[in-house]
């Protein structure tokens, strides 16, 4: 397997509460990204990182913030959970830009706020 | 800014018969890569195939191909001989290419297009 797991895979959350989920990859892949899927929209990016301590914003980066303390973490913090969260999150990592090089998505990991 | 679209939200094929899934795009960039992937009801992405900006031909992987019309900006995939197996959402995506300094490398995707195929 491509050596990226997400955690939790499933969270059931409280309006206002913060939440962080964990991308954790073993391939020492450069870029990590994270993307929310919801329905009629595909895949929207978040917050992606091209190297420790780098980060930037996607397209729907409100009220999320991300971290990338070192090489194979990378994570998402909901700062304070809203309804519009719900959502499928996955992380994905690729190993160097341009060319063939691909993408390695996780498992997801389903959000629920109530 | 860079924009993909899928303008079939859903699609019926018989088996065995072959199927064409539409994307557009949108980039002032030269340098840009398009990939197709699969997504079946257990959720996974499955990446199918890659065409680079610069590639000459058609890429191909299997039953899987990829109509590559650069002057129109569409990037077909098309699926041959269709499988029950190929019941599943299709995203099309295109990764950015260099900007200033360095690559972001970033993935953008369409909204998918949900195939049928039907027995």
């Amino acid at each position: 397997d491509a050596g990226i797991t997400q955690s939790p895979r499933h969270k059931v959350t409280e309006t206002g509460t913060p939440v962080t989920l964990r991308c954790h990859q073993t391939e020492n892949h450069r870029y990590m990204y994270w993307y929310r899927q919801d329905p009629g929209h595909g895949l929207r990016l978040i917050h992606y990182s091209y190297g420790v301590k780098d980060t930037d914003k996607g397209e729907v980066s409100d009220g999320y913030s991300v971290s990338r303390s070192k090489t194979e973490d990378f994570l998402l913090t909901l700062e304070s959970a809203t309804s519009s969260q719900t959502s499928v999150y996955f992380c994905a990592i690729s190993e160097s830009a341009g060319g063939i090089y691909g993408y390695t998505f996780g498992s997801g990991t389903r959000l629920t706020v109530v | 800014a860079q924009k993909i679209t899928q303008t079939q939200p859903g699609m019926f094929v018989q088996e065995k018969e072959a199927v064409t899934l539409d994307c557009t795009y949108d980039t002032s960039d030269p340098s840009y890569g398009l990939f197709w992937y699969k997504q079946p009801s257990s959720g996974e992405m499955i990446f199918l195939i890659y065409q680079g900006s610069y590639d000459q031909q058609n890429a191909t992987e299997g039953r899987y191909s990829l109509n590559f019309q650069k002057a129109r900006k569409s990037a077909n995939l098309v699926i041959s001989a269709s499988q029950l197996g190929d019941s599943a959402m299709y995203f099309c995506a295109m990764r950015e290419g260099w900007k200033g300094g360095g690559a972001t490398n970033k993935l953008i995707f369409g909204t998918g297009t949900l195939l049928a195929v039907q027995p």
